[in-house]
């Protein structure tokens, strides 16, 4: 079955600092991923997203992340991260009926000055 | 943009009360999703509908039922409110036959006492 791991549950980095947030996915064939981000009391936002091609995809707010298939990983990194970046990540792949997300358990990231 | 809108933000309920979460969406996305979001359970999907009348249960539909009426709107109820069903509730849509990425409203927070 597929399955979404985010190792770290909460980091803390300083202002200015870079990010690196991790994702490891269970999925037998070619996944479709996502990166989601949700601040307080909202819903989710889309952050990026991989469907196939080029293995580093950009997305929104300056974030960006790698599809590594040898290490089944999906890691969304920015490298100076600001203050309104505190909020929590989820990683996500398409299940196998084509429809209905499976989430890792997220990553809370707090940003000291 | 697409828009996802839920019904309430906050709501307040006692045990034993049937409840109706309301959420609506303006992109005409064949497929809805109702998700239970707890902290350190990350999000866990309730049920999805992918067209009219049409609706699956997803990991966790104990306690919960559905309905869709029109293709918009996508109704979570739960039949008699217990306490451990307190929780974030988010909803999503997104296109049938895309990659998958999907839309949330901001969610309502239900509390039950």
């Amino acid at each position: 079955a597929q399955s979404v791991t985010q190792p770290d549950i909460h980091i803390t980095v300083s202002e200015g600092a870079s990010l690196e947030l991790r994702c490891n996915y269970s999925y037998g064939a070619t996944p479709y991923l996502f990166w989601y981000v949700q601040s307080p009391g909202q819903g989710l936002q889309l952050l990026l997203k991989y469907f196939s091609g080029d293995t580093l995809v950009q997305g929104i707010k300056g974030f960006e992340a790698e599809f590594k298939r040898s290490q089944s990983s999906f890691n969304l990194r920015k490298p100076s991260v600001h203050w309104s970046d505190a909020a929590e990540y989820f990683c996500a792949v398409i299940g196998q009926a084509g429809t209905a997300l499976i989430f890792g358990k997220g990553t809370t990231l707090s940003v000291s000055s | 943009d697409v828009k996802v809108t839920q019904s309430s933000r906050y709501l307040v309920k006692r045990t034993g009360e049937k409840v109706f979460l309301e959420c609506v969406q303006d992109m005409d996305h064949e497929n809805m999703f109702w998700y239970r979001q707890d902290p350190g359970l990350g999000l866990r999907l309730i049920y999805f509908s992918y067209d009219v009348k049409m609706k699956e249960k997803g990991d966790i539909p104990e306690g919960y039922s559905v309905s869709r009426e029109k293709k918009e709107r996508f109704s979570l109820i739960l039949e008699s409110a217990s306490t451990n069903q307190t929780s974030m509730y988010l909803c999503a849509s997104s296109l049938r036959g895309g990659p998958g990425e999907q839309y949330f409203g901001p969610g309502t927070r239900l509390t039950v006492t």
